[in-house]
């Protein structure tokens, strides 16, 4: 059963620590997205990849959010330092580019920052 | 660039009831359409896509919905809801030469016996 794979589930952090996020897509899935969830903005494209390469990260706040793909199975989302405003459900999905054009999304890794 | 706006932020509906949740978007080249449904504390899950040729979708669970050009609509629908409907649904577009997918808002839906 091929599935986008988050870890951690759930991060609870304090102000100013840093934070990492991972992500594993589904093997053979070349176009990788990282979402962001909240209550106020609902979801938020924050960057995505194509075949490693970034291709749009201007959702992500520069000075503290940085995102990689250090190889084909793994993709990962930094913050530091990290602040309160950064509390969210994180998403990462995963894909192949058109004509097969739907992102499969994992099950979110849910930061608190406190 | 694209938009899409989902136009009801909340629809309570009873049990066996008929269901519709309105999906409009923009853009100046062809596009591809999603529905997702998102479960408490879950990820999204696809429920169904347009990407050519019959306008009228059917996806998992009983839903269905139907691409409208000239109104830049895809609303979907679903005749009879359960209880277990009870979720956030999220209308999604992508125009067709980039990988970029873009969400509305969602819909919670709440579905009452």
């Amino acid at each position: 059963d091929a599935r986008v794979t988050q870890t951690p589930r759930d991060k609870v952090t304090e102000m100013g620590q840093e934070v990492t996020m991972r992500c594993q897509p589904i093997l053979g899935h070349n176009t990788v997205f990282w979402y962001r969830q909240t209550m106020m903005q609902g979801l938020e494209l924050l960057a995505y990849f194509r075949n490693r390469a970034p291709l749009d990260d201007s959702g992500m706040p520069k000075d503290r959010f940085s995102a990689e793909m250090p190889d084909a199975t793994l993709a990962t989302l930094k913050i530091q330092p990290s602040e309160p405003r950064d509390s969210a459900v994180y998403f990462c999905a995963s894909g192949l580019g058109p004509p097969n054009t739907e992102a499969f999304f994992g099950q979110g890794t849910r930061l608190t920052v406190v | 660039a694209q938009s899409v706006t989902q136009l009801d932020s909340q629809v309570p509906v009873f049990e066996e009831a008929p269901v519709e949740l309105r999906c409009n978007y923009s853009s100046s080249v062809s596009v591809y359409l999603f529905w997702y449904v998102q479960y408490p504390n879950q990820g999204l899950q696809l429920l169904l896509k347009y990407l050519s040729g019959s306008t009228l979708v059917k996806g998992i669970n009983g839903f269905e919905a139907e691409f409208n050009k000239s109104q830049t609509s895809f609303h979907l629908r679903k005749p009879s809801v359960h209880i277990s409907d009870t979720a956030e649904y999220f209308c999604a577009v992508r125009v067709s030469n980039d990988y970029k997918l873009s969400f509305g808002a969602g819909t919670t839906v709440t579905v009452r016996a």
